[in-house]
């Protein structure tokens, strides 16, 4: 079974602070994909970041980074410098072979920047 | 290509009543999605095809939901004697397969948002 947890249910930051969204998975599949999405008002969710489970580098793409850690399943995301146009739903999903890489997500953390 | 389309974005209809949902997925992508969304949690997974089979439909929520893909192009969501608790936004995402160990991430529509009364 797959499973993924988003504890955190909504953030609250004034801009340009930097914030952190947690996601921890359980899976049982050695072969795993982690993704990140974000839900603004309008309602379409937009892919943000796809990592695979063999692959444990830390990525960065402008103010988003991304900290995969499998020792702790877990695979957070840390937007630096928040920005209004940021505040969004973010979901995690994982897909893997057990489950026909079928995504499973997580009940998302709803960011909220300040002006 | 402009993404994956969602028709209609909103349908309020009465209880009791049959909807069909439309969804349109990017052209080169022969996996398609349908999940339902509610207030405050994740999407829900419903069922999905790979071209013109449906390969997992057991999370369909009862036997008054079904989907189909005749051509294996757009797809239809229908739910028949909709009830209030149907009420959701209503997700279709589309992917290429997973080839070689390798998956894909899912592109996902607007959405049609229903509400039944």
């Amino acid at each position: 079974a797959q499973k993924v947890t988003q504890a955190q249910t909504e953030i609250s930051v004034v801009e340009k602070e930097d914030v952190t969204l947690d996601c921890v998975y359980e899976t049982r599949d050695t072969t795993y994909y982690l993704f990140w999405y974000k839900q603004p008002p309008s309602g379409e969710l937009v892919f943000l970041i796809r990592r695979n489970s063999f692959d444990e580098q830390n990525e960065i793409s402008g103010r988003y980074s991304w900290n995969f850690q499998k020792s702790t399943s877990s695979f957070n995301f840390t937007i630096t410098a928040s920005q209004v146009v940021d505040s969004a739903v973010y979901f995690c999903a994982l897909s893997g072979t057990g489950g026909s890489y079928i995504p499973t997500f997580g009940r998302g953390t709803s960011l909220i920047v300040h002006p | 290509d402009t993404g994956v389309s969602q028709d209609p974005r909103h349908k309020i209809t009465k209880r009791g009543q049959n909807v069909t949902f439309r969804c349109d997925p990017i052209s080169e992508h022969n996996r398609l999605y349908w999940y339902r969304q509610t207030l405050g949690q994740g999407p829900e997974f419903l069922t999905y095809f790979q071209n013109e089979a449906q390969l997992e439909k057991s999370r369909l929520l009862s036997d008054r939901f079904s989907a189909e893909r005749p051509k294996g192009s757009f797809s239809t969501l229908e739910i028949q004697r909709t009830e209030q608790g149907d009420s959701a936004m209503y997700l279709c995402a589309s992917s290429t397969p997973p080839s070689f160990g390798r998956n894909t991430e899912a592109f996902f529509g607007q959405g049609t948002r229903l509400t039944v009364v």
